[in-house]
């Protein structure tokens, strides 16, 4: 069974860059399979960051961006900030389903 | 601006059927832009898909699900629900219902979800 996997955990200084990637099991992500990323706080409901790769949905600040690297989605995060601090869930559409990863506890510090 | 409202029962004994319904305010169930959908997140771990109805009423279920999993959509009252059987206290979750917007793929082929309800939490427990 394939599993969506992304890094558990990951650790900024704030200002800083991190790249948070989403990879698959077995094979490789590309653009076909849509892959789209949401940010939760504890508490929260999921908020939609970034589909079809690299779109930002309504809102979303540009230092949030989106990416295949190699064979991995990516997510960037450029000038990290405080309140950046949450964990971020990664979507693939595998054709029978819909996959999340295990998601990535982002740490500003 | 589309609002979603999950409301569910809370607590549901083992063995029993949960039973989870969103209304929508702000866009129409009967819509074919669209498609409505279950998430859910149990405590403290990360977030799996449950399911996806259509307006048509086709259904797209998590095959690990797929035996137990039942949605529906009430036009009437502009609502979609969930129903899970043979719950166990491992179906103990948050709830969130989601819009899904295909973009221009194909039926559940790509797309993203642009809107989540606050989502509730449902127990299984005796």
């Amino acid at each position: 069974q394939t599993v969506v996997t992304q890094e558990p955990s990951f650790s900024v200084s704030p200002g800083g860059t991190v790249t948070l990637t989403c990879g698959l099991s077995s094979g490789s992500v590309s653009t076909s399979y849509s892959p789209s990323w949401y940010q939760q706080t504890p508490g929260q409901a999921p908020r939609t960051l970034i589909y079809n790769t690299n779109t930002r949905s309504s809102g979303v600040p540009d230092r949030f961006s989106g990416s295949i690297l190699g064979n991995k989605a990516a997510l960037t995060i450029t000038g990290a900030q405080a309140d950046d601090e949450s964990d971020y869930y990664c979507v693939l559409f595998m054709g029978s389903g819909i996959l999340f990863g295990g998601g990535t506890k982002l740490t500003v510090l | 601006q589309l609002q979603l409202q999950e409301s569910g029962p809370g607590l549901v004994k083992p063995s029993e059927t949960l039973s989870v319904t969103c209304t929508v305010s702000g866009d129409s169930v009967s819509t074919t832009e669209y498609y409505w959908g279950w998430i859910r997140q149990p405590p403290g771990k990360g977030l799996e898909w449950i399911g996806n109805i259509y307006s048509s009423g086709s259904t797209y279920y998590n095959s690990s699900l797929k035996s137990r999993v039942s949605m529906s959509v009430d036009t009437s009252r502009n609502q979609f629900s969930l129903k899970l059987s043979s719950v166990t206290a491992a179906d103990t979750a948050v709830y969130y219902c989601a819009r899904l917007d295909p973009l221009w793929f194909g039926e559940l082929e790509g797309g993203y979800f642009d809107y989540w309800g606050q989502g509730t939490l449902v127990t299984v427990s005796s």
